[in-house]
């Protein structure tokens, strides 16, 4: 069965302190891996798709790695306008859905 | 601007009472998908549509049917609501090919059934 995990589901920083989100798949045959920004009551907003293992994608202070097994959201010198739910999905086998992670909540404080 | 629109954007209905939240994206996209997102199950799919007059089951379906005539609209219908279809629901849409390209979600929709 295609899952999505990911880790930490709620992580605090300081501004400028640097992390990681952790995203963990199990799908047969990776045919695209996404990362999300939600805020508060609003819709998802696309951020990455990564396709193959080695594969990294930038935006800004994100920056998405992918291996075979999971994927990393990198968050350089964070600010607080950094601050919100980042969710991860993968295709599923018969290309029609996205199976969600549920998420990271990441809050940054100046 | 491209975009999807949902509305309502905010409804409170009592069970039994059919209604319709509408969905419509101005990118001339082929694919579109209803999701509901709950506390603690993340986003779930609920009915698919790979093009006009196509649509399918997701992994919810129970309680809701879809139609796709048109290729910019695909209305959710919840033929006699119920407490546990309270939910945020959103519409999404991607170019063809299903969901192996980024899909582009509207603002949502909250629903609560009393």
């Amino acid at each position: 069965e295609d899952q999505v995990t990911q880790s930490p589901e709620a992580l605090r920083l300081q501004e400028g302190e640097s992390s990681s989100l952790n995203c963990s798949y199990t799908v047969s045959g990776l045919r695209g891996l996404f990362w999300y920004r939600q805020d508060p009551g609003k819709g998802p907003e696309f951020l990455f798709t990564l396709y193959s293992a080695g594969e990294e994608k930038e935006k800004e202070r994100l920056k998405a790695t992918l291996t075979k097994k999971e994927s990393f959201l990198h968050i350089t010198a964070p600010k607080p306008e950094d601050s919100a739910t980042y969710l991860c999905a993968v295709t599923n086998q018969a290309g029609t859905a996205l199976i969600f992670g549920k998420g990271t909540t990441l809050s940054v404080s100046s | 601007e491209a975009q999807v629109t949902q509305n309502p954007r905010y409804l409170i209905t009592v069970t039994g009472k059919k209604l319709t939240v509408t969905c419509s994206q101005n990118m001339n996209h082929e694919y579109m998908s209803w999701y509901r997102q709950d506390p603690g199950l993340g986003l779930r799919q609920i009915y698919y549509s790979m093009n006009v007059e196509v649509t399918d089951k997701g992994d919810v379906p129970e309680g809701y049917k879809v139609s796709r005539k048109e290729k910019r609209n695909f209305p959710l219908i919840l033929e006699s609501p119920s407490p546990n279809q309270t939910s945020l629901y959103f519409c999404a849409s991607s170019p063809g090919g299903g969901s192996y390209n980024e899909q582009f979600f509207g603002p949502g929709t909250r629903l609560t059934v009393l």
